[in-house]
């Protein structure tokens, strides 16, 4: 069971927005900050948002990041058929002193 | 570019020790962390722990602590990894990656630049 929550799964239409939520607590989410990946099967994990809401260069602006108490969300708006894929939050843990993932939440694009 | 390239896949025995490189091309090799983390088929990611190439400086995650090492080699730009000791769950893709910020700033940024995973197969 991990540390971090997230739906197993979440589905939208193309066009549509989708908000993944990944909930923590003081130890983690609560007091540092979150990053998120997204992974195609078969495939590395690449780096989506960090810093809670910061876009690395390359990643196009409709997925943003935010974070409020203990828990974060990814938003994905204008869903395409490639955004496809495995979402995960990630964010280090003070009491675990250990990084610590959510269980990854497989969205599905109809 | 940054490239972080693994070395291909293995498969041990039980009990056995496996070994995965992680070369690093495209920027300094000291000046970023490396962590480590699995993958067990159909799950999440896992943390195991991290190597600070300019000074060696490792940190492991708890349960891997006694048969879980990481090393690097700067004259080659590369970091290591070493699991002894496997069992059947230890069976997933390992995947080394860079820590975005830089050395001085600490491992606790996020992990920026994955190297392309290598998968360890444990069976008797």
């Amino acid at each position: 069971q991990s540390v971090l929550t997230q739906p197993p799964s979440a589905a939208g239409t193309p066009g549509q927005g989708v908000t993944i939520s990944c909930s923590g607590s003081s130890s983690n989410v609560g007091s540092n900050t979150v990053n998120w990946y997204h992974q195609l099967p078969g495939t590395a994990p690449k780096l989506l948002i960090y810093n809670n809401n910061q876009r690395p260069s390359g990643v196009p602006d409709r997925f943003s990041g935010s974070k409020s108490g203990t828990s974060a969300s990814l938003a994905i708006r204008g869903l395409q058929s490639e955004d496809e894929a495995d979402y995960y939050c990630a964010v280090w843990d003070d009491s675990l002193d250990a990084w610590v993932f959510g269980g990854g939440t497989k969205l599905t694009v109809l | 570019q940054v490239q972080l390239v693994q070395s291909g896949a293995e498969v041990k025995t039980p009990g056995a020790s496996v070994k995965v490189s992680c070369r690093v091309s495209g920027y300094s090799f000291t000046g970023h962390y490396i962590q480590w983390v699995r993958q067990a088929p159909g799950q999440g990611l896992e943390w195991m722990g991290w190597i600070n190439p300019n000074n060696g400086g490792i940190k492991f995650a708890q349960k891997f602590q006694g048969r879980f090492t990481m090393t690097s080699d700067t004259s080659i730009n590369t970091a290591y990894m070493e699991l002894s000791s496997l069992k059947s769950d230890d069976a997933a893709v390992y995947f080394c990656a860079r820590v975005r910020g830089p050395v001085v700033a600490g491992p606790f940024d996020a992990f920026d630049i994955w190297g392309q995973g290598t998968e360890v197969t444990v069976s008797s």
